[in-house]
């Protein structure tokens, strides 16, 4: 299957830092991009969706000043958290979906920190 | 009524059994449908997708009812190696493909 690499893997970062995750698809192009965050003992929840070129669509709740979207290319999207406070810490996990197919492929996910 | 909803789990069974998930949706209109498994402190991983007709690969079946907006899994045989969080998933956008995934349901299959 397709392969999509996500870094880093894990980050602790102080309060009121910003932190960049990086998402990059290995051998396709992706047209649309998610971010998803996962507290623990809960769902996967869709925070952003976005198309190369083009600004991202926040789902309702999530702030975008906060959690910026970056799809530059039809191979990498970065989110950025800025300000981190303790109540972001959470697993922050990218989706790319190719032109041809309708199956999402998951980057390996990130597991943020903030102390 | 929560878009995506699987039993609480968690489901602890002995190698061989039968175990199976159940899964109802909220949106009428939702087109496709999923099985993923999560391991532990990873990414989710496509297991299959589940059609009307219902479909089965290997050990698992799926099984699709529009009219009640039920979604079944159906593991059979289970090895140890089929413990992990099985998440059902559901494209709520159509066209705008929107994953909606449930809370999962966390499987250990004991020796």
């Amino acid at each position: 299957g397709a392969v999509v690499s996500q870094h880093p893997s894990r980050v602790i970062c102080k309060s009121g830092t910003s932190v960049k995750i990086e998402c990059r698809s290995l051998d396709f192009q992706a047209t649309t991009m998610f971010w998803y965050r996962q507290f623990p003992k809960q769902s996967l929840m869709l925070m952003a969706t976005s198309n190369e070129g083009s600004k991202a669509t926040y789902e309702q709740g999530v702030e975008k000043d906060k959690f910026l979207i970056n799809h530059a290319s039809l191979t990498l999207s970065t989110l950025t958290v800025t300000s981190a406070h303790p109540e972001d810490s959470s697993f922050y996990i990218c989706s790319f979906r190719d032109r041809e197919n309708t199956e999402a492929f998951f980057g390996q996910g990130t597991r943020l920190t903030v102390v | 009524r929560k878009e995506v909803e699987q039993d609480p789990g968690p489901f602890n069974v002995p190698e061989g059994a039968t175990v199976a998930f159940n899964c109802t949706y909220s949106n009428s209109a939702s087109q496709s449908f999923f099985w993923y498994r999560q391991d532990c402190r990873k990414e989710p991983k496509l297991l299959m997708s589940v059609y009307s007709s219902g479909n089965e690969d290997g050990r698992f079946t799926a099984q699709l009812n529009r009219a009640s907006q039920y979604i079944s899994l159906l593991i059979r045989d289970s090895k140890l190696s089929d413990s992990a969080t099985y998440l059902c998933v559901v494209n709520s956008g159509g066209s705008n493909y929107k994953l909606t995934f449930g809370k999962g349901t966390l499987l250990t299959v004991n020796p």
